[in-house]
């Protein structure tokens, strides 16, 4: 079965500092990744995805994620915090290139303080 | 990116009414869409995956009668919430998956429902 962990509740950071927000996943096959992020009382917004490829993706608003597959872990990183990057951070993980669900994690609230 | 709209934003009824909330892809054509439901701090849950021109497939422990899916077109996917209760009040969220961008799946904003 799929599984997504997502073990820190919550990541504060001080502006300007690099930040990391940790995914680890269980999935038979290839794994297709993904970073959503969620504003209060708003739908999810899509950071980036790992299909395929290089291992170290890159996203919107400056987001990174490096898929390490002995580790089975897909890490978000930014290098320097803003404070407008405070928010509620979802990964998610599918089973196959045409795969019709997405199992999610129980997300990662990041704070940024100025 | 692939924009996806819901409507209402929110929304208050009675106990014992129905609320239909609609999901829309804006520009382009969607022939899966998912539906979600999320409780305060918590992750999503998905409820069903709704296909166009077929019935809907609901998770375990999700009340087909209950929430009823519609997709009737490539662009429109509704979800009914029939005879709310307090219980049922949550955030509902839509997703629809382009085909063209990989199968990526793209959030509505979200519905706000409170049964009274």
């Amino acid at each position: 079965a799929q599984s997504v962990a997502q073990p820190e509740d919550q990541v504060n950071v001080a502006e300007g500092n690099p930040l990391t927000v940790k995914c680890t996943y269980s999935v038979s096959g290839n794994p297709y990744l993904f970073w959503y992020v969620q504003y209060p009382n708003r739908g999810l917004q899509f950071l980036l995805k790992y299909i395929t490829g290089d291992n170290l993706v890159k996203g919107s608003y400056g987001f990174e994620a490096e898929f390490n597959k002995s580790q089975t872990s897909f890490h978000l990183k930014k290098p320097s915090a803003l404070v407008s990057d405070s928010a509620l951070y979802f990964c998610a993980v599918g089973r196959s290139y045409n795969t019709d669900k997405l199992i999610f994690g129980t997300g990662t609230r990041l704070q940024v303080f100025p | 990116g692939a924009v996806v709209s819901q409507h209402p934003s929110r929304v208050i009824c009675k106990s014992g009414t129905s609320v239909k909330i609609e999901c829309r892809s804006l520009d382009f054509q969607a022939t899966t869409m998912f539906w979600y439901r999320q409780f305060p701090k918590q992750s999503l849950m998905l409820m069903a995956t709704s296909n166009e021109g077929s019935k809907a497939t609901y998770e375990q422990g999700v009340e087909k009668d209950k929430f009823l899916i519609n997709h009737a077109s490539l662009t429109l996917s509704t979800l009914t919430v029939t005879s709310a209760h307090p219980e049922d009040s949550s955030f509902y969220i839509c997703s629809a998956r382009d085909p063209d961008r990989q199968e990526t799946q793209y959030f509505g904003p979200g519905t706000r429902l409170l049964v009274l």
